[in-house]
């Protein structure tokens, strides 16, 4: 099953606005990674986090990540309708052997 | 990163065939999955490619109808056999490097007719 629940599952913003994703996963990981799918293609790797690290940031995305409440967040800032994809989380657990669980995915539509 | 280059892009199958599908790394990589992601759903991995080993599967897959071979540190197929309609996914492979991350292809539509 999957570790990994994101929410909300689906997000619809105005061009120019900031989006947030949130994730929670249920085990202790190694680290987090966001990815990017454009309509059913292959997955492109936006961000990796660490366990050790609480934020982190790459241009206009941040990602925040709380071992506590085992929740992370993803921020795209300034959306552009070519932001529009699904977004997933997933996470390297400790004792997967580098295998990642993935999170159920948002649908993000950016309208111009 | 590497760079996969994953085929076919896209097959329509009849049911009860067998579809082989490929992926080709640019560099020596220590590890390989494979995932399949159903229609409106996420990924879900089907097995972890082992080099010059027997792949080990997920619960709920089994090698006699998801094979895979990894004859190298680059190269890597999974067939999907005996297709049924509920096969019909997105196919998805990766290859990690621990220090530098995940890489993934860019996917095989799979249609089962």
């Amino acid at each position: 099953s999957q570790q990994g629940e994101e929410d909300p599952q689906a997000l619809s913003i105005q061009e120019g606005e900031n989006a947030t994703m949130n994730c929670s996963y249920k085990t202790s990981i190694n680290n987090l990674q966001w990815y990017r799918q454009n309509s059913g293609r292959g997955l492109v790797h936006l961000i990796l986090i660490r366990s050790n690290e609480r934020e982190k940031h790459s241009g206009r995305l941040r990602v925040t990540l709380d071992t506590s409440k085992k929740s992370s967040s993803l921020l795209i800032t300034a959306s552009r309708a070519a932001d529009t994809a699904s977004y997933f989380c997933a996470t390297d657990a400790v004792t997967s052997g580098s295998r990642l669980t993935f999170g159920e995915g948002t649908q993000l539509t950016v309208n111009p | 990163s590497a760079v996969i280059s994953q085929k076919p892009s896209r097959d329509i199958c009849q049911r009860g065939t067998s579809l082989t599908i490929q992926c080709q790394v640019d560099s020596q990589v220590t590890m390989m999955f494979w995932y399949r992601q159903q229609p409106g759903q996420s990924l879900t991995l089907i097995a972890t490619a082992n080099q010059g080993s027997e792949a080990t599967y997920e619960s709920g897959f089994v090698i006699d109808k998801f094979p895979i071979s990894r004859p190298n540190l680059t190269f890597s197929t999974l067939t999907v056999s005996n297709m049924s309609p509920e096969d019909s996914s997105i196919y998805l492979c990766s290859a990690a490097e621990p220090q530098y991350g995940y890489t993934f292809g860019s996917g095989t539509r799979l249609t089962v007719v």
